[in-house]
């Protein structure tokens, strides 16, 4: 499995940035970064992914580290929907693309 | 990205039948779809791969002939619970591969799950 350590919990005020890291320090030279969020009682949600490079989308930013052994998931504002828990997973390519799922962060956002 | 439904969302059932729930990827044809299993409080775990006509693969300690995988067409995949047991009862969620919204490679769509409880 490819290991991914996260705080257990995090806490952040309404419409204030959010940084959410996580470590990968076993990570390989092909292995994808992603980050998905689970709300209570369903699936989750795909959130963003990279390799090497900064990347952005709608929902979030993701922040590599140079040396890629760790990434920051960036929500720029967050609201009282964004709280749930956050998982960030290695994608290992030559292991078929296999997710291995660790204890995730709790979000939680504070009016 | 892929939407992926699942059915039922939830059943009950009686300890030794066998459950079967459904995972649809509505919007992508899926040769890969994965079965995950999520108890109270706990991160999710994978438990197969399902591969389009071809045999599941499951990962180790997951018992095959109880987890029953079928990958029949490009947007079903089924798991079977056979006899049940009360200790099966848990949150099931399936997820179908697919390119991500960024190039470079697939990602992973869930399905919102089927919470089983076995009496």
């Amino acid at each position: 499995d490819a290991k991914t350590t996260q705080p257990n919990s995090m806490e952040s005020n309404e419409e204030e940035p959010v940084h959410l890291p996580c470590n990968h320090s076993t990570i390989s030279g092909t292995d994808y970064i992603h980050w998905y969020r689970q709300l209570p009682s369903q699936g989750p949600e795909y959130v963003i992914h990279g390799l090497t490079s900064n990347v952005n989308n709608r929902m979030a930013s993701l922040a590599i580290a140079e040396d890629r052994k760790s990434s920051t998931l960036i929500l720029h504002r967050a609201t009282l929907r964004d709280a749930a828990v956050y998982y960030c997973i290695l994608q290992r390519l030559y292991n078929f693309n296999k997710f291995y799922f660790g204890s995730g962060t709790k979000l939680n956002v504070k009016p | 990205g892929a939407v992926v439904s699942q059915h039922p969302s939830r059943v009950i059932c009686k300890s030794g039948t066998s459950v079967k729930i459904e995972c649809r990827s509505l919007d992508f044809q899926a040769t890969t779809m994965f079965w995950y299993r999520q108890f109270p409080k706990q991160s999710l775990m994978l438990m197969a791969t399902s591969n389009e006509g071809s045999k599941a693969t499951y990962e180790q300690g997951v018992e095959k002939d109880k987890f029953l995988i079928n990958h029949a067409s490009l947007t079903l995949s089924t798991l079977t619970v056979t006899s049940a047991h009360p200790e099966d009862s848990s949150f099931y969620i399936c997820s179908v591969e697919a390119p991500g919204e960024t190039s470079g490679t697939d990602t992973q769509y869930f399905g919102p799950g089927t919470r089983l409880t076995v009496l």
